[in-house]
């Protein structure tokens, strides 16, 4: 079975500092783990995704992650806040052979100038 | 543009009056889902569908029908809403139908539904 705990429902910064949205998870099988972004009345974006390759894994906008085995974490990172990333982050796992993906109850971003 | 089209974007009905919201996607994918976003809980899958006649529950498949005649449609269909339906929809596909799980999910914009 899977599952995934998003840590914060609210996380606050100023714009320029670092961002660490937290994502624990927990998978019988070697798991996809992915980031998605939902601006405000909008649809879900892929951020970016972990499917066994490199453990730290780049994606768009300046966001990474980094998947650890041991610690069975996905953490979402970005060095420099902008006011642009305030949104709501969901993290998702998703099992080999698994077509129903777990989202994670998501994260807000607020952004302070 | 590759796009997930749903509609309608907003929708008030009352408790019983089956609707059908539906979903278009222009990028041949196989796999296609609906789930509900709703406070506090993420988003839940109700339906997912890996090809065309071929659909299957999701988490919450409670109260709702999905059917999957041609490839590019997935319509979602409440025979008779009722007011804990009320709740934000997406639609979403993928090539996920390798079963892996690594597909990227392309969603539409949202559908927000109200059940009076």
């Amino acid at each position: 079975a899977q599952s995934v705990t998003q840590l914060d429902s609210h996380v606050s910064v100023s714009e320029g500092t670092p961002v660490l949205l937290r994502c624990n998870y927990s998978s019988s099988y070697s798991p996809s783990l992915f980031w998605y972004v939902q601006h405000p009345n909008k649809g879900l974006q892929l951020l970016l995704k972990y499917t066994s390759a490199a453990t730290l894994v780049k994606g768009i906008n300046g966001f990474e992650a980094e998947f650890k085995k041991s610690e069975t974490s996905f953490h979402l990172t970005k060095p420099s806040a902008h006011m642009s990333d305030a949104a709501e982050y969901f993290c998702v796992v998703s099992e080999g052979g698994s077509y129903i993906p777990t989202f994670g109850r998501g994260t807000s971003l607020i952004v302070h100038p | 543009e590759a796009q997930v089209t749903q509609n309608p974007r907003y929708l008030i009905t009352v408790t019983g009056k089956k609707l059908t919201v539906t979903c278009s996607q222009n990028m041949n994918h196989e796999y296609m889902s609906w789930y509900r976003q709703d406070p506090g809980l993420g988003l839940r899958q109700i339906y997912y569908s890996m090809n065309v006649e071929v659909t299957d529950k999701g988490d919450v498949p409670e109260g709702y029908k999905v059917s999957r005649k041609e490839k590019r449609n997935f319509p979602l269909i409440l025979e008779s809403p009722s007011p804990n339906q009320t709740s934000l929809y997406f639609c979403a596909s993928s090539l996920f139908s390798s079963g892996t799980g690594e597909g990227e999910l392309f969603f539409g914009e949202g559908s927000r539904l109200t059940v009076l």
